[in-house]
């Protein structure tokens, strides 16, 4: 069964770091490019971040370009997103994501974890 | 940025009823075109791809039309487990864009 486990959310001040992470089970993680995808309280749904199976391409939404670094971690079936530089329009449910093997589509997400920006 | 736009924002039927959402794309994206059915405090969940694909283990009910700019989402015959949000999402070029969402209630 796959499975997408994200972690890491919590409250923190503005300017403030955190680091999100996502555990990936039921498929071979390496075979795939991942996602984040955001969701502000009460709206639609944002793309944030994507990378390629061996970490050699990623790509930003430009509102998170130069605070923001997605990463993996192959051997532990593992994606992160270093957040910086964090602002109150960065509050949202932050979902992990998978991309379909041979389009780009995202075709299976996890359960999301809260994200809370707030002085 | 290639921009997404739906309509209706709010869709109001019953059950039985037919169901069309549309989206538009800013440029043409081809066939690169997703739709999601999300549902509160849920993740989002695939329901088509490639613009008509249908995703495997969705309802026959759901489909998907069009190519270029004009796409549709149709649900033949609303059930009750249908009533959700619905997104569609461009993945032709980066940045990926969304529409801002379609809610169907139950009327």
């Amino acid at each position: 069964e796959v499975q997408l486990v994200e972690s890491g959310g919590g409250l923190v001040q503005p300017g403030e770091s955190l680091r999100l992470s996502c555990a990936a089970s039921g498929f071979t993680f390496s075979d795939y490019w991942t996602s984040w995808v955001r969701q502000a309280p009460g709206k639609g749904l944002e793309w944030v971040a994507n990378i390629k199976q061996d970490g050699s391409q990623k790509y930003y939404v430009d509102s998170v370009k130069g605070r923001f670094t997605i990463s993996r971690d192959n051997a532990k079936n593992s994606l992160y997103l270093q957040m910086n530089s964090l602002r109150a329009e960065d509050t949202a449910v932050y979902y992990c994501a998978r991309v379909h093997s041979s389009d780009g589509f995202v075709d299976f997400w996890g359960q999301g974890t809260l994200v809370t920006v707030s002085s | 940025d290639i921009q997404m736009t739906q309509s209706p924002s709010t869709l109001s039927a019953s059950v039985g009823d037919r169901v069309t959402i549309t989206c538009r794309a800013s440029q043409s994206i081809s066939s690169w075109l997703a739709w999601y059915q999300q549902k509160p405090g849920k993740a989002p969940k695939l329901l088509i791809y490639k613009a008509s694909s249908l995703e495997s283990g969705v309802p026959s009910r759901f489909s998907g039309s069009g190519s270029g700019t004009e796409f549709t989402l149709t649900i033949s015959s609303l059930q009750p487990d249908d009533f959700a949000t619905y997104y569609c999402q461009q993945y032709a070029s980066y940045p990926w864009t969304f529409g801002q969402g379609t809610k169907v209630e139950i009327k």
